[in-house]
């Protein structure tokens, strides 16, 4: 089975640009968690879905910053416009509704220069 | 408020040896569930371990067990006869599951666990 998927895995820009990262999670669940991981700040979490609708987005940094659900089977967080402080690495992560550990994907790893 | 510790930065063991990384935790609600996860060099989170605070008996999973101790409000990562590749980043997370509770897992700042030859 797949797990969740991520895309792009690296990703370089210069501040100022617009990113948009991606996020397929494991078909069926129906939790979608956003984190980002920092050597400062350890693991964040940034913001969750339950069936597409955003639960918790207490984390999100600021304005800056957004995430989307369309549908189940794919997400987006958007930085616009991106600064050199958001580099880190940006998980995406899945749950079934009666299950309760999540499961990761890769991660994309932001350099914004 | 709730509250992952990880007092241990960094921990070495001999290859085949047991080890033990602790984990504390702080919370006010009555049914909760505690995770571990790894995180090799490679970067991947990996689900390793779950205890749910009403579980009477320790998790196991192969070589990974959870020392549970409710009234100690610890939750320690015991990994039994160490491989090289156990060697990454350990982390420790809680979160409650109280009606109503939401989905938001609290984590500790990790452990480093080093395998030697």
């Amino acid at each position: 089975d797949a797990g969740v998927i991520q895309s792009p895995r690296h990703e370089v820009t210069e501040m100022g640009q617009e990113v948009t990262l991606r996020c397929k999670p494991i078909s069926g669940h129906d939790y979608l968690f956003w984190y980002r991981q920092t050597m400062m700040r350890g693991l964040e979490l940034l913001i969750y879905f339950n069936n597409n609708v955003p639960i918790d987005d207490s984390g999100m940094p600021e304005d800056r910053f957004s995430a989307k659900m369309p549908n189940a089977s794919f997400s987006t967080l958007k930085i616009q416009p991106s600064e050199p402080r958001d580099s880190a690495v940006y998980f995406c992560a899945s749950s079934l509704a009666g299950g309760s550990e999540q499961y990761f994907g890769p991660g994309t790893r932001l350099t914004v220069t | 408020a709730q509250k992952i510790t990880q007092t241990q930065p960094g921990m070495f063991v001999q290859e085949k040896e047991a080890v033990t990384l602790d984990c504390t935790y702080d919370t006010s609600d009555q049914s909760y569930g505690l995770f571990w996860y790894k995180q090799p060099s490679s970067g991947e989170m990996i689900f390793l371990i779950y205890q749910g605070s009403y579980d009477e008996q320790n998790a196991t999973e192969g070589r990974y067990s959870l020392n549970f101790q409710k009234a100690r409000k610890s939750a320690n990562l015991v990994i039994s006869a160490s491989q090289l590749g156990d060697s990454a980043m350990y982390f420790c997370a809680m979160r409650g599951l109280n009606a109503g509770n939401n989905r938001k897992l609290i984590w500790g700042l990790g452990t480093s666990l080093a395998v030697n030859p």
